[in-house]
C-alpha cells in the first residue's frame, strides 16, 4: 500500500530554535494533511494542502506542498515548549495513509 | 473537543479473547474510520465505514471486523487477540469519505496479556 515517509524521526531543539519535518512519497499525493499528537493524546488536525506548490501559514507554522505533489514540509519558527509532540503528515483519499511521524522535543 | 467519543478508554484482555470497541461519531458525520496506533508508531488504517457499508480496508486480518449503525456510530471487533494487538485504537469521523478533515476520538488503549 501507500507509504509516506517522514524525516527526521526524532528532533530535539532548544526553545527558540526552528524546526522542520519533511514528508516524502514515492507517488503523487492527491492532497496532504498535517496532524499534531501530544504525548498521551490523539492526533489533532492542523491543515490541509491540495494545490501543487501551495504554502500556508498558521502563526509560527509554515506548511508547504511540493511542486510535484510528492513531498511536503512543516516548519516551526522559534519553537516553544507547547510545540512538543509528534507531527504526522497524512494523505487523505478513501483511506488515510499516515506518515511515520516526527517526534519533537523542545528543551527549555 | 472533537465530538467523537470512544469507549472504553482503557482495557486489558487475555490472549485469545475477543474485544469490542465503540465509537460515536461527530454529529452529521456519516463516515467512520478505525486506526491502530502501536507505541511510537503512526496510526495504521484498519477500515472505514460509510453509511453502514465497509468502504475500504487496510492490511489487517479478518479477525478485525466492524460495524456501523444507522446513527453512524461504529464498533470495532477483534477476535482471537494476540499480544501484538496491544495498541491505541483510534476512531475518526468525517463528513464523507475522501478529502475531508477527519476528527479523532481520544482512543481506546488495549493491552493484551
Amino acid at each position: 500500500g501507500q507509504q509516506v515517509m517522514q524525516i527526521p524521526q526524532y528532533q530535539h531543539v532548544q526553545e527558540g530554535e526552528d524546526f522542520t519535518t519533511y514528508c516524502n512519497s514515492s507517488t503523487t499525493l492527491s492532497n496532504i494533511q498535517w496532524y499534531k499528537q501530544r504525548p498521551g493524546g490523539h492526533p489533532v488536525f492542523l491543515i490541509q494542502l491540495v494545490k501543487s506548490g501551495e504554502v500556508k501559514k498558521q502563526k509560527r507554522l509554515t506548511f508547504q506542498f511540493g511542486e510535484a505533489k510528492k513531498n511536503s514540509s512543516l516548519h516551526i519558527t522559534a519553537t516553544q515548549t507547547t510545540d512538543v509532540g509528534t507531527y504526522f503528515c497524512a494523505e487523505s483519499g478513501n483511506q488515510f495513509y499516515f506518515g511515520t511521524g516526527t517526534s519533537l522535543t523542545v528543551i527549555p | 473537543e472533537t465530538g467523537v467519543t470512544q469507549s472504553p478508554t482503557h482495557l486489558i484482555k487475555t490472549r485469545g479473547q475477543q474485544v469490542t470497541l465503540r465509537c460515536s461519531s461527530q454529529s452529521g458525520h456519516n463516515t467512520v474510520s478505525w486506526y491502530q496506533q502501536a507505541l511510537g508508531q503512526g496510526p495504521q488504517f484498519i477500515f472505514q465505514y460509510y453509511r453502514e457499508e465497509e468502504n475500504g480496508r487496510g492490511n489487517f486480518p479478518p479477525r478485525f471486523s466492524g460495524l456501523q449503525f444507522p446513527n453512524y456510530s461504529s464498533e470495532l471487533n477483534v477476535n482471537a487477540l494476540e499480544l501484538d494487538d496491544s495498541a491505541l485504537y483510534l476512531c475518526a469521523s468525517s463528513l464523507e469519505p475522501g478529502r475531508n478533515t477527519i476528527y479523532f476520538g481520544e482512543g481506546s488503549w488495549l493491552t493484551v496479556v
